[in-house]
């Protein structure tokens, strides 16, 4: 099964904004692109999900084009305890796989 | 509610012994994981479960074995531990394939 493609790693510093990319070419008709965040000794937690366009709540958007191909996670303003790893996730077959996830580390 | 709970945190096993990780869910959930976690990877599925008395193998099953008898317990075993069994494990639990998934503490588990 075909997992999802991120960077493995991304700099920032307090206050901006990050955008990470999710690549997702074989997305199904039914797959849903999931987002999860996870911090050293701890299991992932839930961000965001969506199905196409725009979705946004108090922690992040995520933004879908038409073909479904690729995804963005934004996280306005970030923090020092954003710092953690990012995983994207297709959703829609019975096993969630992950994949390698994006370490995102955020600077003074 | 607790959400997802994995007995126990921390355990030890020398080469060749078994043991049990327990996985318990109080949401009602349906979908229920087992990923292990080498330093610096990310998860990586070992078997899932789609309900109830089901089970199936994810992307690294060989090793281990699984169990659904309750719908809220899902156990995973290794029958004889090796060293490259050494990571932490983690369980999850979600409600449908496509919803959010709730995660537990983790188990880490040192083979010698």
């Amino acid at each position: 099964l075909a997992k999802t493609t991120q960077p493995i790693s991304m700099d920032s510093y307090e206050g901006q904004e990050v955008n990470i990319t999710c690549s997702h070419n074989n997305i199904a008709t039914n797959d849903y692109i999931t987002w999860y965040q996870q911090f050293p000794s701890q299991g992932p937690r839930f961000i965001i999900q969506g199905y196409k366009t725009k979705v946004t709540n108090e922690v992040a958007s995520l933004f879908i084009p038409a073909d479904r191909k690729s995804s963005t996670l934004s996280l306005p303003r970030v923090s020092l305890s954003d710092t953690a790893v990012y995983y994207c996730l297709r959703g829609g077959n019975n096993d969630m796989r992950f994949g390698a996830g994006t370490r995102l580390t955020v600077k003074p | 509610n607790a959400g997802v709970t994995q007995t126990p945190k921390f355990r030890v096993l020398k080469t060749g012994q078994s043991m049990t990780l327990l996985c318990a869910q109080d949401m009602n959930h349906e979908y229920m994981y087992w990923y292990r976690q080498d330093p610096g990877m990310g998860l990586r599925l070992i078997h899932y479960s789609v309900g109830e008395g089901t089970t199936a193998k994810g992307e690294v099953p060989d090793g281990y074995n699984v169990s659904r008898l309750k719908k809220q317990n899902f156990l995973l075993g290794l029958e004889s531990a090796a060293p490259s069994q050494t990571s932490v494990y983690f369980c999850a639990s979600s409600r449908l394939t496509n919803t959010e998934a709730f995660f537990g503490q983790g188990t880490r588990l040192t083979v010698v």
